[in-house]
């Protein structure tokens, strides 16, 4: 079964510093899709950045950029120069597609604190 | 253009009662997804529609959880009766297919708490 695992439950970092969330997947596939939801207070999952398995080249997205590991089943999320909005859980899942549907499954997410 | 909207975004009831979710997806997405989100976890999928037909509902609790989406517009998720366990976030996302795979677009969410 297809699981994705967030090891760290809570990230805190200072304004205009950058962090580094971690997430690992396990998949039997080679050709699949990965995100990064926030989440803020207001419970709003929003997208972030999205990878496809199949691109060798890491996502970028203004400040947010992923280091997409095919190999070690690794895809980690880089927030450079972090601003006080950026606080919120953020969720790494995995796009699986079975018998026709297509559905993510998250991992358990990270909190992150943006300290000023 | 406007996002995905859910309502009721609170309610309260006592176990063994009935609840209703009501979710209208981003204009011209045709799937559409229910999540449970458990405090403390990432959401879990309940139910996809494609259109107006179920696309997967392997993991709703059938004997207690329903849903529907009429026209392949709006939908609604119905729980009767409702357990204590149920209290969670529910979830609504749309999606607009890009490429090979489904961008999803979450609602606020509808909290619902079971006394």
């Amino acid at each position: 079964a297809q699981t994705v695992t967030q090891s760290q439950p809570e990230m805190s970092v200072q304004e205009a510093e950058t962090v580094t969330l971690s997430c690992t997947y396990d998949t039997s596939e080679s050709d699949y899709y990965l995100f990064w939801y926030k989440q803020p207070p207001s419970r709003q999952m929003i997208l972030v950045i999205r990878q496809e398995a199949y691109k060798q080249q890491n996502a970028t997205e203004n400040r947010f950029s992923v280091n997409f590991q095919k190999a070690a089943k690794s895809f980690s999320l880089k927030i450079s120069d972090s601003q006080l909005g950026d606080a919120a859980m953020y969720f790494c899942a995995y796009s699986l597609t079975q018998g026709g549907s297509e559905k993510l499954v998250f991992g358990k997410g990270t909190k992150l604190t943006v300290n000023p | 253009e406007a996002g995905v909207a859910q309502s009721p975004r609170y309610k309260i009831i006592e176990k063994r009662q009935s609840v209703a979710f009501w979710c209208n997806p981003i204009s011209g997405h045709a799937t559409l997804y229910w999540y449970q989100q458990i405090l403390g976890q990432g959401p879990k999928l309940l139910i996809q529609f494609q259109n107006n037909g179920v696309v997967d509902d392997s993991q709703l609790p059938k004997d207690r959880f329903s849903a529907e989406r009429l026209k392949g517009v709006d939908s609604t998720l119905k729980i009767q009766p409702a357990k204590l366990e149920d209290s969670a976030v529910y979830l609504c996302a749309s999606g607009r297919r890009g490429g090979d795979t489904d961008t999803q677009y979450f609602g606020p969410g509808t909290r619902l708490t079971v006394l």
